[in-house]
C-alpha cells in the first residue's frame, strides 16, 4: 500500500518570504514522487518529480523539492514566494512499478502582499 | 506535455438523468485515469485503464462506469445521477512518468 501525508491544511506566508509545503510518504518499493498545483476551477498542473538521482529536484515556476529517504519526506520549497503562488498544492507518490498515483489531502497556500 | 480534453467543463443536471463525461487525448497514451475531487479536497481514483478494452475500478467506490473502446477516448457514465454525485471529475493520462490532467468537469446534480 502507498500513501501520502500533507500535515498542514494551510500555509500562509508574506510575499518575498520562503515557502515550504510539507509532504511525507509511505510506499513499499522505490518511490516516484510528484508535486502538483491546482488553481480554482482548473485541473492539476505538474510542478516537479523525483525518480532517482540528485535529492534536490528543480521544477517549474522556481519551485524545488528535496527528497529525504531516511525521513520519507519530499517537501516543496520556493525561496521567495509570489502572490500568484497562492493555490492548492498536492503531493503524490507511486511505487516505481505501479502506475497508480496516491495523493495527499492538499495544502492551501496563501501568499499575502 | 499531453493535451487532454474534457467536456463539458460544467454540467448542471436533474436527479435521475443519464450523463456521460467525455475525456480524450491525442497523444496515443495507453494509461488513463478518472479522479473524483470534492471542492478544495483530495483526489480519489475511481477508474483507470491501461489500454483498449481494459478498465479497472480505483480506490474509491463509484457508481459510475467507464469504457475504453479507442485509445484516445475514455468516457465516464452515470446511468442515474444523484445529488451525491455532485463533484469535480478529473481525467488524466501518463506520458513518460508523470500524469497530466485535463481541466476537469464540474458536475452539479440537483
Amino acid at each position: 500500500a502507498q500513501s501520502v501525508a500533507q500535515p498542514e491544511d494551510q500555509v500562509n506566508v508574506a510575499e518575498g518570504n520562503p515557502l515550504t509545503v510539507k509532504c511525507t510518504y509511505s510506499v513499499s518499493g522505490n518511490p516516484y514522487l510528484f508535486w502538483y498545483v491546482q488553481y480554482p476551477n482548473r485541473g492539476l498542473q505538474f510542478l516537479l518529480k523525483y525518480i532517482t538521482g540528485d535529492n534536490l529536484v528543480k521544477g517549474s515556476y522556481g519551485f524545488e523539492a528535496e527528497f529525504n529517504k531516511s525521513q520519507t519526506s519530499f517537501h516543496l520549497k520556493k525561496p521567495s514566494a509570489l502572490v500568484s503562488d497562492s493555490a492548492l498544492y498536492f503531493c503524490a507518490v507511486r511505487d516505481y512499478n505501479d502506475y497508480k498515483l496516491s495523493f495527499g489531502a492538499g495544502t492551501t497556500v496563501t501568499v499575502r502582499a | 506535455e499531453a493535451d487532454i480534453y474534457q467536456t463539458p467543463r460544467y454540467l448542471v443536471i436533474g436527479t435521475g438523468k443519464k450523463i456521460t463525461l467525455e475525456c480524450s487525448q491525442t497523444m496515443g497514451h495507453d494509461k488513463m485515469y478518472w479522479y473524483q475531487q470534492d471542492p478544495g479536497m483530495e483526489l480519489h481514483l475511481i477508474h483507470y485503464s491501461y489500454g483498449v478494452n481494459s478498465t479497472e475500478k480505483g480506490d474509491l467506490s463509484s457508481e459510475s462506469t467507464v469504457s475504453r473502446i479507442r485509445t484516445e477516448h475514455f468516457p465516464l457514465t452515470l446511468e442515474s445521477a444523484r445529488p451525491s454525485h455532485t463533484s469535480q471529475y478529473l481525467c488524466a493520462s501518463i506520458t513518460g512518468v508523470e500524469q497530466f490532467f485535463g481541466p476537469g468537469t464540474r458536475l452539479t446534480v440537483l
